[in-house]
């Protein structure tokens, strides 16, 4: 069955800090894979995603991330987070009917 | 701002009620989806519909029904609420693609 897997439920990371935020697929086809973020009391924004083409996808607020099929993976990344970045986030994917199989959502604490 | 739009934005209500949560879709989005958003059960898919039609369903309860109608605007209707019903729910619209646009949300309080 179709899964998409967060493994961190919360990752504190310091203001000024890398990040990478982890999320794993199971699905059988090329995955059409997603982004999205959830600021505290808003609904989801779309980060960014990926089709096909270049495996390293550029998004929204200095966000990238990076298709690996042979890991079945789409880590989320950003080179410094500010304080703005602190919300949750969640890794999706499309399955053959157009339906977005979503992960558990990690939230992410900056530390000043 | 996403364009989707969604009233009430809160909901305060007691058990054994009935409420309706109202989304208006982006300009030119033929398909509605809806979620909801709970502390325990996190983000489940409840229902989706397409130009009119039903087109798939998730976690919804018997108790809950949607419709879209004709100028595409949908209407959640939620019935016989139990206290467990308390949630976020979003509303999110889309063309034919996987992309997902979504709402601000209706957080309902059932009391």
């Amino acid at each position: 069955a179709q899964s998409v897997t967060q493994p961190d439920i919360h990752i504190t990371v310091s203001e000024g800090a890398s990040l990478e935020l982890r999320c794993n697929y199971s699905y059988g086809a090329t995955p059409y894979l997603f982004w999205y973020v959830q600021s505290p009391g808003q609904g989801l924004q779309l980060l960014l995603k990926y089709f096909s083409g270049d495996t390293l996808v550029q998004g929204i607020k200095g966000f990238e991330a990076e298709f690996k099929r042979s890991q079945s993976s789409f880590n989320l990344r950003k080179p410094s987070v500010h304080w703005s970045d602190a919300a949750e986030y969640f890794c999706a994917v499309g399955d053959s009917n157009y339906q977005l199989i979503w992960g558990a959502g990690t939230k992410l604490i900056i530390k000043p | 701002d996403s364009g989707v739009t969604q009233t009430p934005k809160h909901l305060i209500t007691a058990t054994g009620q009935r409420v309706t949560l109202r989304c208006s879709p982006r300009s030119g989005d033929l398909s509605v989806y809806w979620y909801q958003q709970s502390l325990d059960q996190g983000l489940q898919f409840l229902i989706q519909y397409y130009n009119g039609e039903e087109r798939a369903k998730g976690n919804i309860l018997e108790r809950f029904s949607a419709q879209q109608f004709p100028d595409l605007h949908s209407e959640l209707n939620l019935s016989s609420l139990e206290l467990g019903d308390s949630a976020l729910y979003f509303c999110a619209s889309g063309d034919s693609s996987y992309e997902q646009y979504f709402g601000p949300g209706t957080r309902l309080t059932v009391t």
